[in-house]
C-alpha cells in the first residue's frame, strides 16, 4: 500500500530563507507525487507534481521538489520565504494517473518569521 | 486547471439534523468525485468515492447510512450527513480528478460543518 511520511508537522523560517520541508513517500510501482498548499479554511492548490518526466519539477509561486527514486524521496524547496508562503502543506501520492484518489501525508504547517 | 465548487462553505447546525454539502465540477464532467474529511490540524482522509451513476464507495470504518453520497449528475456531487452529531464536526472537501491523466485531484473550497 502506498503511504507518504512528512517529516517535520511545523516548520519555522525567517522571511529570505530558504524553505525546506521534507516528504518520503512508499509505493509498489513508480509513483506519482504532489504538493498541495492549504490557506485556513480553504482548499488545497496544487503545488507542483511529478509524473515520471524531470525529476527536478518547478511549481508555483518559486517552488519546487526533486524526486529521489534511491531515497524514495519528494522535497519541497524554495530559496526564499516570503511571509505570504505562511500555509499548510501536503505531500499526496497516487500509484495510478486515473480516478484514483491520493493518500496524503499529515502535513506540515510552515511559519515565516519577519 | 479544473474550478470546483462546495456550497455551502460554513454551515452550524444542531444535533440531530441533516445537513447537505454539494460539490460542483464547473468545467468538465466528472464521473468520479472523491469525498475527504479533514479534522483540526490534521491530514485528509478519504472517505468515499462518488460513482456517477452507481452507489458510492466508501472507506473502513465510514458508515454509509450516515454520510449519503449521491452523484446524481457528471457535474454534481452531494453529500448529506444525516443526524449530525458534534463528534461530526469537521472540514469536509470534495475533489474531481483532472482530464489529463496525471494522478492529479482539483479541490473545493470545503465546507466547515459545526454541530451544537
Amino acid at each position: 500500500a502506498q503511504s507518504v511520511t512528512q517529516l517535520g508537522s511545523h516548520v519555522s523560517v525567517s522571511e529570505g530563507a530558504l524553505v525546506l520541508l521534507r516528504c518520503n513517500y512508499s509505493s509498489s510501482v513508480p509513483p506519482y507525487l504532489f504538493w498541495y498548499v492549504q490557506y485556513p479554511n480553504q482548499g488545497l492548490q496544487l503545488l507542483l507534481k511529478y509524473t515520471s518526466a524531470a525529476t527536478l519539477v518547478k511549481g508555483i509561486n518559486g517552488f519546487e521538489a526533486e524526486f529521489k527514486k534511491s531515497e524514495t524521496s519528494f522535497h519541497l524547496t524554495k530559496p526564499s520565504a516570503h511571509m505570504s508562503d505562511a500555509a499548510e502543506y501536503f505531500c499526496a501520492v497516487s500509484e495510478n494517473s486515473g480516478n484514483t484518489p491520493l493518500v496524503f501525508g499529515k502535513g506540515t504547517r510552515l511559519s515565516v518569521i519577519a | 486547471g479544473a474550478v470546483v465548487s462546495q456550497h455551502p462553505s460554513r454551515v452550524i447546525c444542531k444535533s440531530g439534523t441533516s445537513v447537505k454539502i454539494e460539490c460542483r465540477s464547473l468545467d468538465f464532467q466528472a464521473t468520479t468525485m472523491f469525498w475527504y474529511r479533514q479534522f483540526p490540524k490534521q491530514s485528509l482522509m478519504l472517505m468515499a468515492t462518488s460513482n456517477e451513476g452507481s452507489k458510492a464507495t466508501y472507506e473502513q470504518g465510514v458508515e454509509k447510512d450516515k454520510f449519503l453520497i449521491n452523484h446524481a449528475s457528471l457535474t454534481l456531487s452531494t453529500l448529506t450527513v444525516t443526524s449530525a452529531h458534534p463528534e461530526d464536526s469537521s472540514f469536509y472537501i470534495c475533489s474531481v480528478p483532472g482530464t489529463g491523466q496525471t494522478g492529479e485531484l482539483f479541490f473545493g473550497e470545503g465546507s466547515r460543518l459545526t454541530v451544537l
